[in-house]
Protein backbone atom coordinates (compact mmCIF):
# COMPACT_ATOMS: atom_id res chain seq x y z
CA UNK A 1 0.00 0.00 0.00
CA UNK A 2 0.88 3.52 -0.77
CA UNK A 3 2.67 5.26 2.27
CA UNK A 4 3.25 8.91 2.75
CA UNK A 5 5.79 10.62 5.16
CA UNK A 6 5.34 13.71 7.13
CA UNK A 7 8.07 15.51 9.89
CA UNK A 8 6.47 15.06 12.99
CA UNK A 9 6.47 18.76 14.03
CA UNK A 10 7.81 22.00 12.40
CA UNK A 11 8.58 25.32 14.26
CA UNK A 12 8.71 28.53 12.41
CA UNK A 13 9.15 32.15 13.66
CA UNK A 14 6.92 34.55 13.99
CA UNK A 15 6.09 36.40 10.37
CA UNK A 16 8.63 33.85 8.96
CA UNK A 17 8.16 30.66 6.45
CA UNK A 18 7.44 27.24 7.56
CA UNK A 19 7.82 24.51 5.15
CA UNK A 20 6.13 20.99 5.87
CA UNK A 21 6.90 18.25 3.75
CA UNK A 22 5.03 15.11 2.38
CA UNK A 23 7.13 12.43 0.92
CA UNK A 24 6.21 9.51 -1.31
CA UNK A 25 7.02 7.34 -3.87
CA UNK A 26 6.66 9.34 -7.25
CA UNK A 27 4.11 11.60 -5.54
CA UNK A 28 4.66 13.84 -8.28
CA UNK A 29 2.27 11.96 -10.14
CA UNK A 30 -0.52 12.36 -8.06
CA UNK A 31 -2.57 14.96 -6.69
CA UNK A 32 -1.61 15.73 -3.68
CA UNK A 33 -3.79 17.64 -0.93
CA UNK A 34 -3.58 19.19 2.49
CA UNK A 35 -5.48 19.73 5.77
CA UNK A 36 -5.21 22.29 8.74
CA UNK A 37 -6.45 20.99 11.89
CA UNK A 38 -6.78 22.88 15.02
CA UNK A 39 -7.13 21.70 18.30
CA UNK A 40 -10.37 19.97 19.15
CA UNK A 41 -11.82 21.15 15.14
CA UNK A 42 -12.39 19.51 12.05
CA UNK A 43 -9.91 18.83 9.31
CA UNK A 44 -10.03 22.07 6.59
CA UNK A 45 -8.42 21.91 3.46
CA UNK A 46 -6.28 24.29 3.05
CA UNK A 47 -4.98 23.52 -0.51
CA UNK A 48 -5.80 20.58 -3.28
CA UNK A 49 -4.44 19.06 -6.37
CA UNK A 50 -1.13 20.35 -5.12
CA UNK A 51 -1.06 23.85 -5.24
CA UNK A 52 -4.60 25.67 -5.54
CA UNK A 53 -6.43 27.21 -2.15
CA UNK A 54 -10.37 27.15 -1.27
CA UNK A 55 -11.61 30.23 -1.46
CA UNK A 56 -11.18 31.57 1.82
CA UNK A 57 -7.83 30.35 2.35
CA UNK A 58 -5.08 33.26 2.84
CA UNK A 59 -2.60 33.46 0.22
CA UNK A 60 0.05 33.24 2.59
CA UNK A 61 -0.57 28.98 1.78
CA UNK A 62 0.95 27.57 -1.15
CA UNK A 63 1.86 24.42 -2.25
CA UNK A 64 4.17 22.28 -4.52
CA UNK A 65 4.43 18.69 -5.81
CA UNK A 66 7.44 16.88 -7.70
CA UNK A 67 9.47 13.57 -7.57
CA UNK A 68 9.28 11.83 -4.48
CA UNK A 69 8.22 15.33 -2.00
CA UNK A 70 4.99 17.42 -1.66
CA UNK A 71 5.69 20.80 0.01
CA UNK A 72 3.24 23.32 1.76
CA UNK A 73 4.21 26.60 2.55
CA UNK A 74 3.45 29.01 4.87
CA UNK A 75 4.54 32.02 4.00
CA UNK A 76 4.57 34.85 7.21
CA UNK A 77 3.28 32.82 10.04
CA UNK A 78 1.02 34.03 12.26
CA UNK A 79 -0.14 32.64 15.78
CA UNK A 80 -3.27 31.29 14.49
CA UNK A 81 -1.70 29.03 11.60
CA UNK A 82 -0.65 26.65 14.58
CA UNK A 83 -2.54 22.84 14.20
CA UNK A 84 -1.63 19.82 12.36
CA UNK A 85 -1.13 19.31 9.46
CA UNK A 86 -1.97 16.51 7.07
CA UNK A 87 -1.00 15.36 2.90
CA UNK A 88 -3.16 13.15 1.45
CA UNK A 89 -3.36 11.29 -1.74
CA UNK A 90 -5.47 8.73 -3.54
CA UNK A 91 -4.18 5.34 -4.20
CA UNK A 92 -6.66 3.56 -5.88
CA UNK A 93 -10.28 3.98 -4.61
CA UNK A 94 -8.41 4.36 -0.88
CA UNK A 95 -7.88 7.49 0.90
CA UNK A 96 -4.19 7.86 2.04
CA UNK A 97 -3.16 10.38 4.80
CA UNK A 98 0.02 11.31 5.92
CA UNK A 99 1.01 11.05 9.81
CA UNK A 100 0.76 14.85 10.18
CA UNK A 101 2.81 17.85 10.81
CA UNK A 102 2.48 19.73 14.22
CA UNK A 103 3.43 23.55 13.10
CA UNK A 104 4.30 25.62 16.15
CA UNK A 105 4.58 29.34 15.54
CA UNK A 106 7.55 30.98 18.45
CA UNK B 1 -24.92 27.61 4.83
CA UNK B 2 -22.86 23.99 4.00
CA UNK B 3 -22.98 21.85 6.82
CA UNK B 4 -22.46 18.27 7.81
CA UNK B 5 -24.10 17.03 11.67
CA UNK B 6 -22.75 13.51 12.79
CA UNK B 7 -24.85 12.01 15.57
CA UNK B 8 -24.88 8.62 17.35
CA UNK B 9 -21.32 8.31 18.78
CA UNK B 10 -21.23 6.99 22.68
CA UNK B 11 -20.03 4.12 24.61
CA UNK B 12 -20.17 0.90 23.59
CA UNK B 13 -18.66 -2.31 24.72
CA UNK B 14 -15.95 -4.45 22.80
CA UNK B 15 -18.01 -6.69 20.69
CA UNK B 16 -21.06 -4.26 20.52
CA UNK B 17 -22.48 -2.17 17.73
CA UNK B 18 -23.49 1.02 17.15
CA UNK B 19 -25.11 3.32 13.93
CA UNK B 20 -23.45 6.85 13.14
CA UNK B 21 -25.90 8.96 11.46
CA UNK B 22 -24.37 12.63 9.09
CA UNK B 23 -26.80 15.06 8.07
CA UNK B 24 -26.04 17.19 5.58
CA UNK B 25 -27.61 20.78 4.53
CA UNK B 26 -27.02 23.38 2.25
CA UNK B 27 -25.29 21.01 -0.29
CA UNK B 28 -26.60 18.85 -3.47
CA UNK B 29 -26.46 15.81 -0.95
CA UNK B 30 -27.18 13.08 -3.50
CA UNK B 31 -24.61 14.52 -6.31
CA UNK B 32 -21.75 13.74 -3.71
CA UNK B 33 -19.67 11.11 -3.05
CA UNK B 34 -19.34 10.62 0.85
CA UNK B 35 -16.64 9.36 3.22
CA UNK B 36 -16.34 8.74 7.14
CA UNK B 37 -12.75 9.34 8.69
CA UNK B 38 -11.89 8.59 12.48
CA UNK B 39 -9.35 10.40 14.29
CA UNK B 40 -8.22 7.88 17.36
CA UNK B 41 -7.23 9.77 20.45
CA UNK B 42 -3.98 11.78 19.52
CA UNK B 43 -3.74 10.13 16.67
CA UNK B 44 -3.76 11.06 13.25
CA UNK B 45 -6.39 10.81 10.12
CA UNK B 46 -7.61 7.63 9.23
CA UNK B 47 -9.57 6.92 6.01
CA UNK B 48 -12.34 4.29 7.50
CA UNK B 49 -14.94 4.02 4.52
CA UNK B 50 -16.73 6.27 0.96
CA UNK B 51 -19.96 5.74 -0.67
CA UNK B 52 -20.69 6.87 -4.20
CA UNK B 53 -23.14 9.26 -4.89
CA UNK B 54 -26.14 6.81 -5.58
CA UNK B 55 -24.97 4.19 -3.13
CA UNK B 56 -24.46 1.24 -5.36
CA UNK B 57 -20.74 1.43 -4.73
CA UNK B 58 -18.96 1.29 -1.44
CA UNK B 59 -15.32 1.00 -0.10
CA UNK B 60 -13.40 0.47 2.98
CA UNK B 61 -10.48 0.42 4.94
CA UNK B 62 -8.97 -2.86 5.62
CA UNK B 63 -9.36 -2.80 9.12
CA UNK B 64 -12.59 -2.03 9.09
CA UNK B 65 -13.93 -4.56 6.13
CA UNK B 66 -16.43 -7.02 7.45
CA UNK B 67 -17.36 -4.91 10.06
CA UNK B 68 -19.02 -1.73 9.03
CA UNK B 69 -21.50 -0.83 6.39
CA UNK B 70 -21.39 2.68 5.01
CA UNK B 71 -25.05 3.72 3.43
CA UNK B 72 -26.80 6.57 2.63
CA UNK B 73 -30.74 7.98 2.54
CA UNK B 74 -30.66 10.44 -0.09
CA UNK B 75 -34.04 11.41 0.60
CA UNK B 76 -33.09 12.26 3.96
CA UNK B 77 -29.93 13.95 2.90
CA UNK B 78 -28.22 11.24 5.17
CA UNK B 79 -25.43 9.33 5.74
CA UNK B 80 -24.78 6.49 7.63
CA UNK B 81 -21.93 3.80 9.38
CA UNK B 82 -22.88 0.84 10.78
CA UNK B 83 -20.42 -0.39 13.10
CA UNK B 84 -20.45 -3.61 14.27
CA UNK B 85 -17.64 -6.51 16.35
CA UNK B 86 -16.23 -3.18 17.67
CA UNK B 87 -12.98 -3.30 19.49
CA UNK B 88 -10.41 -1.00 21.42
CA UNK B 89 -9.03 0.15 18.78
CA UNK B 90 -12.29 1.22 16.97
CA UNK B 91 -12.07 4.38 19.96
CA UNK B 92 -12.14 7.60 18.04
CA UNK B 93 -13.64 10.96 16.58
CA UNK B 94 -15.63 10.06 13.47
CA UNK B 95 -16.14 12.95 10.89
CA UNK B 96 -17.85 12.46 7.77
CA UNK B 97 -16.47 14.86 4.30
CA UNK B 98 -18.10 15.41 1.60
CA UNK B 99 -15.94 14.33 -1.73
CA UNK B 100 -15.10 17.34 -4.25
CA UNK B 101 -15.22 15.43 -7.69
CA UNK B 102 -13.81 18.42 -9.19
CA UNK B 103 -11.08 19.35 -6.67
CA UNK B 104 -10.55 15.49 -5.53
CA UNK B 105 -10.24 16.14 -1.84
CA UNK B 106 -12.28 16.57 1.34
CA UNK B 107 -13.95 20.26 0.97
CA UNK B 108 -16.87 19.48 3.51
CA UNK B 109 -16.44 17.95 6.82
CA UNK B 110 -18.70 17.57 9.37
CA UNK B 111 -17.76 18.08 13.30
CA UNK B 112 -17.40 14.70 14.20
CA UNK B 113 -18.62 12.53 16.92
CA UNK B 114 -17.48 10.40 19.62
CA UNK B 115 -17.10 6.61 19.71
CA UNK B 116 -15.70 5.23 22.64
CA UNK B 117 -15.02 1.03 23.05
CA UNK B 118 -14.76 0.00 26.60
CA UNK B 119 -15.62 -2.80 28.81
Amino acid sequence: SYELTQPLSVSVDLGQTATITCGGNNIGSRNVHWYQQKPGQAPVLVIYRDSNRPSGIPERFSGSNSGNTATLTVSRAQAGDEGDYYCQVWDSSAVVFGGGTKLTVL
Amino acid sequence: EVQLVESGGGLVQPGGSLRLSCAASGLSFSSNEMYWVRQAPGKGLEYVSGINSNGHSTYYANSVKGRFIISRDNSKNTLYLQMGSLRTEDMAVYYCARYSSSWYAFDIWGQGTMVAVSS
